[in-house]
């Protein structure tokens, strides 16, 4: 069974610009979870959904973060404009269901110069 | 503030000895406790979890501890492993599922052979 899937690995931008984070979850898994990692710290829950609907968001920071997963498989994360601050890794993890298990994909190390 | 707290960043410990990895909750609502491992350049994987109205779960050479009136729990590792090396991450969540967690900082653990 293939694990949850993310790209890119790695991206460099220079602040001010966008960046967007792809992830493709296991198949058949209907909860799609998006966290960020700070350095040093633990994941931290931005965004899930339930198929294509986003039922928590009330960590992420909506005035420059903004998702989707419009046929409840693939989602997208984006950034814009990022800042410095934004540099962490941006982790994917996905579940059967609410409550489920959840499966991590590998994550994308976000550096903003 | 923190509401899982791992005190110790590192823990260095000889092969086929015991690994004792700690984690302190300040939430009283948190009633589902799990351990995740990673390894660099992946994602977190699921190792053990422990529901309140349990004090202990066995799972082969891994045994979770919880100690609801210390608000404290312990992942035991025996006998360690050089493959066991890596951050091990406690998390914690409310309403008996594991939708919404809370990570800890995560020690890291080497095993040294």
């Amino acid at each position: 069974e293939a694990g949850v899937v993310q790209s890119p690995r790695y991206k460099i931008i220079e602040k001010k610009q966008p960046v967007a984070f792809w992830c493709n979850p296991i198949s058949g898994h209907n909860t799609l979870y998006w966290y960020l990692q700070n350095l040093g710290q633990g994941p931290e829950l931005l965004i899930r959904y339930e198929n294509e609907e986003a039922v928590d968001d009330s960590q992420l920071p909506k005035d420059r973060f903004s998702a989707e997963r419009l046929k409840g498989v693939d989602s997208t994360l984006k950034i814009q404009p990022a800042e410095l601050g934004d540099s962490a890794v941006y982790l994917c993890a996905s579940s059967p269901r609410t409550g489920g298990q959840q499966y991590f994909g590998p994550g994308t190390r976000l550096t903003v110069t | 503030d923190q509401q899982v707290k791992q005190n110790s960043p590192s823990l260095s410990v000889q092969e086929g000895r015991i690994s004792i990895l700690n984690c302190d909750y300040t939430n009283s609502m948190f009633d589902y406790f799990l351990w995740y491992k990673k390894y660099p350049a992946e994602g977190p994987t699921f190792l053990i979890s422990i529901s309140s109205i349990k004090d202990k779960n066995e799972d082969g050479r891994f045994t979770v501890f919880l100690n609801k009136s210390a608000k404290h729990l312990s992942l035991h590792i025996v006998p360690s492993q050089p493959g066991d090396s890596a951050v091990y991450f406690c998390a914690a969540s409310a309403g008996g599922s594991n939708y919404k967690l809370t990570f800890g900082k995560g020690t890291l653990l080497t095993v040294n052979p």
